[in-house]
């Protein structure tokens, strides 16, 4: 059974860079994408990016000048940086599995795994 | 980016009675593959959201046969045709078909 497990620093100050690392156990790391997506206190769900086992990646244009996001395969694990935060970044931050995947025979083009989340808390 | 809109954002629910959540988009979600990536996830309180179905209308596994998935094009429901204790909790539709992958703003059910 495939879990998401993810950490990183949950209080940050403004200006600072955000960090975060997801590492997937039980399962295949290859064949699949793999997405960062936020949601802010009693808010909805914001996709960050997404990236594959080759290292090609997606981010949303929203973020895109602030987000890096990498992958170790070594390690099965994927990673994400997130530059010059300020407290709209405040948010609970989770990584999925999906939604895209190589194998077309079996495409569910839907986030089918999530991690525990992280609350990370921007605060001067 | 494709803006996806629930209705309701609210939806007070008398145990063992149905509950019907649509999902809008800003355009249509057929894919050039011919497929619909319109999925629904549970986010119960306190918990990472969960997928319940892809696709339209395809259960996830382990996902209880009371929760259907319809539509086509820009307009999908969700249904629970016995709303049980543990159905509790925001229901997210969301949209793979186009980047950025988006979701609606969440409907709320709760308990009467």
């Amino acid at each position: 059974q495939v879990q998401l497990q993810q950490w990183g620093a949950g209080l940050l100050k403004p200006w600072e860079t955000l960090s975060l690392t997801c590492a997937v156990y039980g399962g295949s790391f290859s064949g699949y994408y793999w997405s960062w997506i936020r949601q802010p206190p009693e808010k909805g769900l914001e996709w960050i990016g997404e990236i594959n086992d080759s290292g090609g990646t997606k981010y949303n244009p929203s973020l895109k000048s602030r987000v890096t996001i990498s992958v170790d395969t070594s390690k099965n694990q994927f990673s994400l940086k997130l530059s010059s935060v300020t407290a709209a970044d405040t948010a609970v931050y989770y990584c999925a599995r999906g939604p895209r995947r190589y194998d077309s025979s079996n495409y569910y083009g839907a986030f089918d795994i999530w991690g525990q989340g992280t609350m990370v808390t921007v605060s001067s | 980016d494709i803006v996806m809109t629930q209705t309701p954002l609210s939806s007070p629910v008398t145990l063992g009675q149905p509950a019907s959540i649509s999902c809008r988009s800003s355009q249509s979600l057929v894919h050039s593959d011919g497929n619909t990536y319109l999925s629904w996830l549970q986010q119960r309180p306190g918990q990472p959201p969960r997928l319940l179905i892809y696709k339209i209308s395809n259960r996830f596994s382990g996902v209880p046969d009371r929760f259907s998935g319809s539509g086509a094009g820009t307009d999908f429901t969700l249904k629970i045709s016995r709303v049980e204790p543990e159905d509790v909790g925001v229901y997210y539709c969301t949209q793979a078909t186009q980047f950025p992958w988006t979701f609606g703003q969440g409907t709320k059910v709760e308990i009467k």
